[in-house]
């Protein structure tokens, strides 16, 4: 089993949509979670950083992690053609960090 | 704001060559890792250096070696390129421990023919 995992997509979702991504993980110790966002031909970069469990909002953008169940979601609201992109999870463990595969969105105009 | 410089964007290399991925930051990092990314399969770990000079295998470094000279860059080789090791490569560099948020690079797609 993998340490995360994600459904890979693709997801297309019209202009405007709430769109969520999510991943679930196995390992318990997992300190802390990280989305990236990654656009084609290019590197992912730090999109959310939360350690606990609850919610972290940052623009249209929620982070959600809920430990008792081991599952991480990432919520954008009003979605734009600009948050086109793959998304990847990440948890934390100790001296590591574990990503998922990686979500692929399109955001309709 | 962090960069993190890869030195190709792309590169199309024959089986057998030796091949070297630079990669470059600008923020005194003192971690740096290489990756490797493939379709289903994610970002994997080859290497990571905590120091100058220091390195640490990753997941997936058979094949693989690196060089850490300076601070700031970090080296990925590939002794004898094979056609399994044609992939997308991203450099990372973290201010903290190795489960530290990664600045990474846009990366350099090799094709080993």
């Amino acid at each position: 089993q993998k340490e995360v995992e994600q459904d890979p997509g693709p997801l297309s979702v019209p202009e405007g949509a709430i769109v969520s991504l999510n991943c679930t993980y196995s390992n318990s110790a997992f300190q802390y979670f990280m989305w990236y966002r990654q656009y084609s031909r290019k590197g992912p970069e730090l999109l959310m950083y939360t350690y606990s469990s609850g919610n972290k909002e940052d623009g249209r953008f929620t982070a959600q992690v809920d430990k008792s169940s081991k599952y991480i979601s990432l919520f954008i609201r009003d979605s734009q053609p600009s948050d086109s992109a793959t998304y990847l999870c990440a948890g934390a463990g100790a001296n590591n960090l574990f990503f998922g595969t990686g979500t692929r969105l399109t955001v309709i105009p | 704001d962090v960069k993190v410089t890869q030195s190709s964007r792309y590169l199309v290399k024959r089986t057998g060559e030796k091949v070297f991925l630079e990669c470059v930051q600008d923020m005194d990092h003192e971690n740096m890792f290489w990756y490797r990314q493939d379709p289903g399969l994610g970002l994997r770990l080859i290497y990571f250096s905590y120091d100058v000079k220091m390195k640490e295998k990753g997941d997936i470094p058979e094949g693989y070696s690196v060089s850490r000279e300076k601070k700031e860059r970090f080296s990925l080789i590939l002794e004898s390129a094979s056609t399994n090791q044609t992939s997308m490569y991203l450099c990372a560099s973290s201010l903290g421990p190795r489960n530290s948020p990664l600045h990474f690079g846009n990366g350099t797609r090799l094709t080993v023919t």
